[in-house]
């Protein structure tokens, strides 16, 4: 079956460095999802791509999609405390009869060292 | 919108019990998924249902997990009997079924299970 997986799990880094997760799915997707989970809250959705080698952009986060649709990044620059938390991509399943599911990534957790 | 609510947010019960969790999807939304997250195995879908029919239960660890929505504003996720291995943080989300572009996954702020 479909499966996404995204590199690395963890990563730590010093406040002001970048930071960049990498997801690769199995399957072509026809859109990829990212979504946000804070230290005990719930992931909460931050944006999808749609379209071939799309490249979006929220402040301080990019997200691009593969040429080939079966991959996708989000590169943060200059972390902030407040970008602390697991990021996770999520990739859309047609599950039969017009309904669909997502499959996620296990998350890329992200550690700021003030 | 009040958004997707889950009860109880926090359940510890000891094994053998019987565990209800609960979810009110957000109106007009016509897919309800329930998730489990552990530190080992991640985000696990474990059943989903539109328009009130189960779709995909094949995540459902085993016979004593059961879900129903017996509407379009209610579904509960059962543990009978609750098992240390079960702990985890369940999630319930939902969104109105889109087409090929999905569209976002409203997630309720979790039930968090410990059973001694």
């Amino acid at each position: 079956g479909q499966q996404v997986m995204q590199i690395p799990q963890y990563q730590h880094v010093q406040e002001g460095e970048d930071f960049t997760t990498y997801c690769n799915s199995s399957t072509t997707l026809s859109n990829i999802q990212w979504y946000k989970q804070r230290p005990g809250g719930h992931p909460v959705f931050l944006i999808q791509l749609v379209k071939s080698g799309e490249v979006k952009k929220q402040k301080r986060l990019t997200f691009q999609f593969g040429e080939a649709k079966k991959n996708s990044s989000l590169h943060i620059t200059a972390t902030q405390t407040t970008d602390v938390g697991t990021y996770f991509c999520a990739g859309p399943r047609n599950s039969g009869a017009g309904s669909y599911q997502l499959t996620f990534g296990k998350g890329t957790k992200l550690s700021v060292i003030p | 919108d009040a958004g997707v609510i889950q009860s109880p947010r926090h359940e510890v019960t000891e094994m053998g019990q019987e565990v209800t969790l609960r979810c009110k999807p957000i109106s007009g939304h016509n897919s309800l998924f329930w998730y489990r997250q552990t530190m080992m195995r991640g985000l696990e879908l474990l059943i989903y249902f539109n328009n009130n029919v189960p779709i995909d239960d094949s995540g459902m660890p085993e016979d004593r997990f059961s879900a129903k929505m017996p509407n379009a504003s209610f579904s509960t996720l059962k543990i009978q009997p609750s098992e240390p291995r079960d702990s985890a943080v369940y999630f319930c989300a939902s969104w109105l079924t889109p087409g090929i572009y999905t569209g976002e996954l409203f997630f309720g702020e979790g039930s968090r299970l410990t059973v001694l």
